[in-house]
């Protein structure tokens, strides 16, 4: 099954912090996707990309930058943390049968 | 508002019944869908897909789409206390940008 880590697994940042989630898969998937996960919510699409230094807006995209240094890794930056970012985030990459594979998850508190 | 609605919002059903979960998206661009089962304190995972009108099965799982209405049902006969989790349906326009929306999910659990 195609691999996807993601890291910090925990986060904790105080407001106007500056904060890098990292997400690495391995199976040389060309889409990689950030979302975030609220109650009530679901899945929300921040950012996405189909390979190394493209980058696609996603559907909650404010406040958020990403940036896809490699086939392999995608990092999600936020650069004036806000409490509103306090959130579960998950990384996906998607293989060509259209299924998503998802990290762990990193969980970002915003004191 | 969500482009893809999921009902019911929890949804308690016995031991060996049968569960039955709901998706619409509102955005006709849609062509694809997914089902999603995500555990507590897990990852999702996708469960099954559905890409054409009718009926699909796998083992307890079946999936119905209709098209027209942009209607998916997921149903799970004999459920068991493993199946309790959170179900998110997500869906994908035939646009080729390969941007997926999720709904905000159902939440089953199965009571022995």
């Amino acid at each position: 099954e195609a691999a996807v880590t993601q890291s910090p697994r925990n986060k904790v940042t105080v407001t106007g912090g500056n904060v890098t989630l990292s997400c690495r898969q391995t199976n040389s998937h060309n889409y990689m996707y950030w979302y975030r996960q609220d109650t009530g919510h679901g899945l929300r699409l921040i950012h996405y990309s189909y390979g190394a230094g493209n980058l696609q807006i996603g559907d909650v995209p404010d406040g958020y930058k990403a940036t896809r240094t490699t086939q392999e890794d995608f990092f999600l930056l936020l650069e004036l943390a806000s409490p509103s970012q306090t959130s579960l985030y998950f990384c996906a990459s998607r293989d060509d049968q259209d299924t998503q594979y998802f990290g762990p998850g990193t969980r970002l508190l915003v004191l | 508002q969500q482009k893809v609605q999921q009902s019911p919002e929890s949804l308690i059903v016995p031991e060996g019944g049968m569960a039955s979960l709901n998706c619409t998206s509102s955005d006709r661009n849609v062509d694809y869908f997914w089902w999603y089962r995500q555990h507590s304190g897990k990852s999702p995972k996708m469960l099954m897909s559905i890409f054409s009108n009718g009926e699909k099965e796998e083992g307890r799982f079946t999936v119905h789409l209709n098209k027209a209405s942009l209607h998916t049902s997921l149903h799970i006969r004999d459920s068991q206390p493993s199946d309790s989790a959170l179900y998110l349906c997500a869906a994908r326009g035939n646009t080729g940008n390969y941007k997926y929306v999720f709904g905000a999910g159902t939440r089953l659990k199965v009571i022995a």
